[in-house]
């Protein structure tokens, strides 16, 4: 079964730098592209990033362009998020998310169960 | 970017009713729109996808309609277990952005 397990949340400072990791069993990674979407304590979804199935296209939300760089190791499964420069604002559970693996599209139809990423000093 | 715009923003409803939630996007996204679920501490669960088609396993209660900018997520029947938060996500382009929310609550 499809299996987006997250790694590398915790607690960080403002400014500093975290990564996020993603591994990723039950269905043939390097075909597909991956997303990362965060939500905030309370708050609704946001999506945070794309990277294409074989890495060679990305793309941000405004939020996170320039500060957050997503990128995928497919002799690995797994699928990273460098956070930089974090904010108060980038708290939130960040989910790895494949693009459709039931059919095509950019639409959700399996979710990792989060990472918690806190910003506080 | 397209922007998406949910409404209602909170929706009390009882078992039994029949309740709409309705998505606008800031431009055409064709039917390129999905509808979730999302209970709290729990991941969002794909409900409905290319505007209209339902996930394999989602209750025929859902239903969901709409093509470029205006949108609709129908359950026809609520049931105890519907109680929850409904988003809409447009996938028109290679920025996706979801809706604020619906938060369905009982009344």
């Amino acid at each position: 079964q499809v299996q987006l397990v997250e790694s590398g949340g915790g607690v960080v400072q403002p400014g500093r730098s975290l990564r996020l990791s993603c591994a990723v069993s039950g269905f043939i990674f390097s075909n597909y592209g991956m997303h990362w979407v965060r939500q905030a304590p309370g708050k609704g979804l946001e999506w945070v990033a794309i990277i294409s199935y074989d890495g060679s296209k990305k793309s941000y939300g405004d939020s996170v362009k320039g500060r957050f760089a997503i990128s995928r190791d497919n002799s690995k499964n797994t699928l990273y998020l460098q956070m930089n420069s974090l904010r108060a604002e980038d708290t939130a559970v960040y989910y790895c998310v494949p693009s459709a693996l039931s059919g095509s599209g950019g639409y959700f139809d399996y979710w990792g169960q989060g990472a918690l990423v806190t910003v506080s000093s | 970017d397209i922007q998406m715009t949910q409404s209602p923003s909170t929706l009390s409803a009882s078992v039994g009713d029949r309740v709409t939630i309705t998505c606008r996007a800031s431009q055409s996204i064709r039917s390129w729109l999905a509808w979730y679920q999302q209970k709290p501490g729990k991941a969002p669960k794909l409900l409905i996808y290319e505007a209209s088609i339902l996930k394999s396993g989602v209750p025929s209660r859902f239903s969901g309609s709409g093509s470029g900018t205006e949108f609709t997520l129908t359950i026809s029947s609520l049931q105890p277990d519907d109680f929850a938060t409904y988003y809409c996500q447009q996938y028109n382009s290679y920025s996706y952005t979801f809706g604020q929310g619906t938060k369905l609550e009982i009344k």
